[in-house]
């Protein structure tokens, strides 16, 4: 059964830090992997996928990685700002999408 | 931009009340879904949907849950008798193509089981 975990859980910094945002997955079979902001109260942003093929995606200050192997992907999140207060979540698809319990950002000015 | 779209955005209803939850998915997609997030929680599968019947369904989607596509643009989740446990956040997602293929979601539905 696949399980995706999440760390940290939170995670709070000054404005223009870079950051790694982890997750992990149990059964490699997945076929690809979605990353989401969801803002609080609200609905799920696709922010980027990774096909099981590839190894990273990018997308202006978000950098995505997959390592299939290990069970391990990373959002890179460059000169962080307040409006990336969020939290975010990894999603492993298999034929459906488990999702991880998320990490809560908080950027302070 | 295409997007997905849900009403409403908030429904009370009193334990025992059948809701409806409504869904009209992108409108090339072909595959549809629901998910849970009761709040705290973990985004839950509850059942995918394909050329008019049920793909899968997760334990969490017992006999109490339906889904329907009843024209050509809606999808709806139907809750026959609800439950206080079913209050939770649903969203409603879909895929051009099904395995391998980006999920949209909509905004979703604040369900409160009172």
């Amino acid at each position: 059964k696949q399980e995706v975990t999440q760390i940290p859980a939170a995670l709070s910094v000054p404005e223009g830090e870079n950051l790694v945002l982890n997750c992990s997955f149990t059964d490699s079979a997945i076929y690809n992997l979605q990353w989401f902001r969801q803002d609080p109260g609200k609905g799920l942003t696709s922010l980027l996928l990774i096909q099981s093929s590839q190894r990273e995606q990018t997308s202006g200050r978000l950098n995505a990685s997959l390592d299939k192997s290990s069970g391990r992907s990373t959002l890179y999140i460059a000169a962080s700002q307040p409006g990336d207060s969020a939290t975010y979540l990894c999603a492993g698809n298999t034929d459906k999408l488990i999702f991880g319990t998320g990490t809560r950002l908080q950027v302070f000015p | 931009e295409p997007e997905v779209t849900q009403t409403p955005s908030h429904q009370v209803t009193q334990m025992g009340q059948e809701v409806i939850l409504r869904c009209v998915p992108i409108s090339n997609h072909l595959y549809f879904y629901w998910y849970r997030q009761i709040l705290g929680q973990k985004v839950e599968f509850l059942v995918s949907f394909y050329n008019n019947e049920i793909s899968e369904k997760s334990e969490i989607f017992d006999d109490q849950f339906s889904v329907e596509r009843p024209d050509g643009s809606n999808f709806t989740l139907k809750i026959r008798s609800t439950k206080l446990e079913d209050s939770a956040m649903y969203f409603c997602a879909s895929s051009e193509q099904g395995i391998g293929y980006e999920q949209y979601f909509g905004p979703g539905t604040r369900l409160t089981v009172t």
